[in-house]
């Protein structure tokens, strides 16, 4: 089965700071997806950024992007001028037919 | 637009009750449906997906059952409540297999006391 693995549980910032999550993952498919999910206080879970992994280029949304290595199965988030608002879990996914999640990681943003 | 329900929002039951709890997706038809939960601090378990009208497929055999009434509703259930069964659940539905992200209703904090 495939898993995920991510091995910061806590990560603090700097509000305007930049900050990496890292996630590993395990599969032996050659053709997969894979997410990051941002889970704030209220638990709600919205969907940051997706990479399939077919593609060669690095995933971008605003302020948002990923450092996908496919050899290395790695797959971290960068958070850039990072807010307030970013304070939440981060949870890292690897989908192939349903989606399989790390267990996140806790992010503080100090102002 | 699409739109997924999901409901009560918390829930307080005893040790040996029945749980029922629902999920519903509104614009969209034949949705893959997904039950997790979620453990204080922990990450997500998947427990039961379904890929249609009666198709349900457990992940984790367990206290606790899934069904699929209706293409656009998934229900998880259980006969007898165990303490353990306790946490945070969410559902959540894809138009599809692969590349698709998933879309999560606003969860059901369950309490066994």
């Amino acid at each position: 089965a495939q898993t995920v693995t991510q091995s910061q549980p806590e990560m603090s910032v700097q509000e305007a700071e930049t900050v990496t999550l890292s996630c590993t993952y395990d599969t032996s498919e050659s053709d997969y997806y894979l997410f990051w999910y941002k889970q704030p206080p209220s638990r709600q879970m919205i969907l940051v950024i997706r990479q399939e992994a077919y593609k060669q280029q690095n995933a971008t949304e605003n302020r948002f992007s990923v450092n996908f290595q496919k050899a290395a199965k790695s797959f971290s988030l960068k958070i850039s001028d990072s807010q307030l608002g970013d304070a939440a879990m981060y949870f890292c996914a690897y989908r192939e037919n349903d989606m399989r999640f790390g267990a996140g990681t806790r992010l503080t943003v100090k102002p | 637009s699409q739109t997924i329900h999901q409901w009560p929002a918390t829930l307080v039951q005893p040790v040996g009750s029945p749980l029922s709890l629902e999920c519903t997706v509104e614009g969209t038809s034949n949705p893959n449906l997904y039950w997790y939960r979620q453990a204080a601090g922990r990450g997500l378990q998947l427990l039961f997906y379904s890929v249609g009208i009666g198709q349900i497929s457990s992940e984790v055999p367990q206290n606790l059952s899934a069904s699929r009434p209706q293409d656009r509703q998934f229900i998880l259930s259980s006969k007898k409540l165990l303490l353990s069964d306790s946490g945070f659940y969410l559902c959540a539905w894809s138009p599809g297999q692969g590349a698709y992200g998933y879309t999560f209703g606003s969860g059901t904090r369950l309490t066994v006391v």
